[in-house]
């Protein structure tokens, strides 16, 4: 299996555009989180999903931010409008619980700037 | 909810010496208690992991201890290498269906 893909690596936008992030998770896994890194807050969970339900959403920041997962293998991350201070590492992670196995596997995040 | 705090930020040792990064939580119903290590520019990497019915657990260089009783728990990593520079992120979650709060995570620079 190739892991968490996230596209895309890198993104820079201007202010008040529309910004789409991307998660393919792990085959198989039916938990899929989406977490943000800065340097202030460290890794912030934003929202996870549960078999492409969303569980709990309280820790998007803003109704700017909206998560989909439509399908076992994809879930979007969207932020509009975009602001500076949004500016950010996305990570995406899955993993499936299985008896003690609980490991996390993440994606290779998305650097996001915004302008 | 579960608030996990971890200390040093910044932790600075000589080749060959120890490095020690402690945590702690507030839900004293956490019972699963991973470590994640971060290179520059990386996905964050799980390196050992420990559960309440534990109170330590090594893996070559690397061990982890927790203490229930007091809420913390700490990763030991011994004969440091120039490798082991990276960012360490604790964390703590309850059981594998809650998702794991992370510290705020520490730069560990390891000087040849």
């Amino acid at each position: 299996d190739a892991g968490v893909i996230q596209s895309p690596r890198h993104e820079v936008t201007e202010m008040g555009q529309e910004v789409t992030l991307r998660c393919k998770p792990i085959s198989g896994h039916d938990y899929l989180f989406w977490y943000r890194q800065t340097m202030m807050r460290g890794l912030e969970l934003l929202i996870y999903f549960n078999n492409n339900v969303p569980i709990d959403d309280s820790g998007m920041p803003e109704d700017r931010f909206s998560a989909k997962m439509p399908n076992a293998s994809f879930s979007t991350l969207k932020i509009q409008p975009s602001e500076p201070r949004d500016s950010a590492v996305y990570f995406c992670a899955s993993n499936l619980v299985q008896g003690a196995n609980e490991k996390l596997f993440f994606g290779s995040g998305t650097q996001l700037s915004v302008l | 909810g579960e608030n996990v705090e971890q200390h040093p930020s910044t932790l600075s040792v000589q080749e060959g010496d120890s490095a020690v990064i402690k945590c702690t939580y507030s839900d004293s119903a956490s019972n699963y208690f991973p470590w994640y290590k971060q290179e520059l520019g990386k996905r964050p990497q799980l390196i050992i992991d420990i559960r309440s019915n534990v109170g330590e657990k090594k893996d070559q260089r690397i061990a982890v201890t927790l203490n229930k009783t007091a809420k913390h728990f700490s990763l030991h990593i011994t004969e440091t290498q120039p490798e082991d520079s990276a960012v360490y992120f604790c964390a703590a979650s309850f059981s594998g269906n809650t998702p794991l709060v992370f510290g705020k995570g520490t730069r560990l620079s390891v000087i040849a």
